[in-house]
C-alpha cells in the first residue's frame, strides 16, 4: 500500500525559505520507472507542478520556478524534501507531494497516489 | 516551456448528459497526457494516461482521445459522483505541467 504524507511549516514570512517533507511508504525510490514530485494548488486555482525526483537521481524543475527550488530525498528515512526560496504571499497554497510512476509506452510519468496536501500560507 | 489550456473553463450539466473537455497544448506532446478528478478539498485522482488508457477501478463512462496537441476527455453519461473538478497533466522531455482544470457543476 502506497502512502505520503507532507509535513512543515503552515505559516511562512516572506522572504523566508519553505522546507516541506514527504514521508512515504510502500515503494522504493531507487526502482526503475518511479518518482516523487511536488504538486501545488493556490485556493481554487489551477495545479502547477513544481519538481520530480526521478528513480535515477535525476532531478527536474518547473522552468518559471527552477531558481527558487530544490528536491532532495534522504532515503534511510524513505523522505523526499523540497526547498523553496525567497516565499511570497502568492506562493500560499496547497503543497502536495505525490508518487509518479512511468505509465506511458513512450515513457511519460504521471502522478497515480498523492498525499494530502498541506496549506502553506505567507504572510507577515 | 509547454503551455495547456482547457476548455470549457467551466460547465453546467444534469446526470446523463455526455460531456467532453478539451485540452490543448502548446507544442506537440504525443500521447503523453493523463486527466485527473479532484473535488473539493481532496487530492486529484488519476483517471487516465497515455491519452486513453483507463487507471483500474475507473469506470468505462470515462474515455480520452487526441494526439499531438489537441485531447479530449468525455463522460458518456454523467453521474452524480463525477461532479468535479478536471485536470489535464502533459509530460514531456522529463518536464511537467497541468491545465487549468474544468469545473464541473450540476445544472
Amino acid at each position: 500500500q502506497i502512502t505520503l504524507k507532507e509535513s512543515g511549516p503552515t505559516l511562512v514570512v516572506p522572504t523566508q525559505t519553505l522546507t516541506l517533507t514527504c514521508t512515504f511508504s510502500g515503494f522504493a525510490l531507487n526502482t526503475n520507472g518511479l518518482g516523487v514530485g511536488w504538486i501545488r494548488q493556490p485556493p481554487g486555482k489551477a495545479l502547477e507542478w513544481l519538481a520530480l525526483l526521478y528513480w535515477d537521481d535525476d532531478r527536474r524543475y518547473s522552468p518559471s520556478l527552477k531558481e527558487r527550488l530544490t528536491i532532495t530525498k534522504d532515503s534511510s528515512k524513505n523522505q523526499v524534501v523540497l526547498t523553496m526560496t525567497n516565499m511570497d504571499p502568492v506562493d500560499t497554497a496547497t503543497y502536495f507531494c505525490a508518487h509518479s510512476r512511468r505509465l506511458c509506452n513512450t515513457g511519460c510519468y504521471s502522478f497515480d497516489y498523492w498525499g494530502q496536501g498541506i496549506l502553506v500560507t505567507v504572510s507577515s | 516551456a509547454i503551455q495547456l489550456t482547457q476548455s470549457p473553463s467551466s460547465l453546467s450539466a444534469s446526470v446523463g448528459d455526455r460531456i467532453t473537455i478539451t485540452c490543448r497544448a502548446s507544442q506537440g506532446i504525443r500521447s503523453a497526457l493523463a486527466w485527473y478528478q479532484q473535488k473539493p478539498g481532496k487530492p486529484p485522482k488519476l483517471l487516465m494516461y497515455d491519452t486513453s488508457s483507463l487507471v483500474s477501478g475507473v469506470p468505462s463512462r470515462f474515455s480520452g482521445s487526441g494526439s499531438g496537441t489537441e485531447f479530449t476527455l468525455t463522460i458518456s453519461s454523467l453521474q452524480p459522483e463525477d461532479f468535479a473538478s478536471y485536470h489535464c497533466q502533459q509530460f514531456k522531455e522529463y518536464l511537467l505541467g497541468f491545465g487549468p482544470g474544468t469545473k464541473v457543476e450540476i445544472k
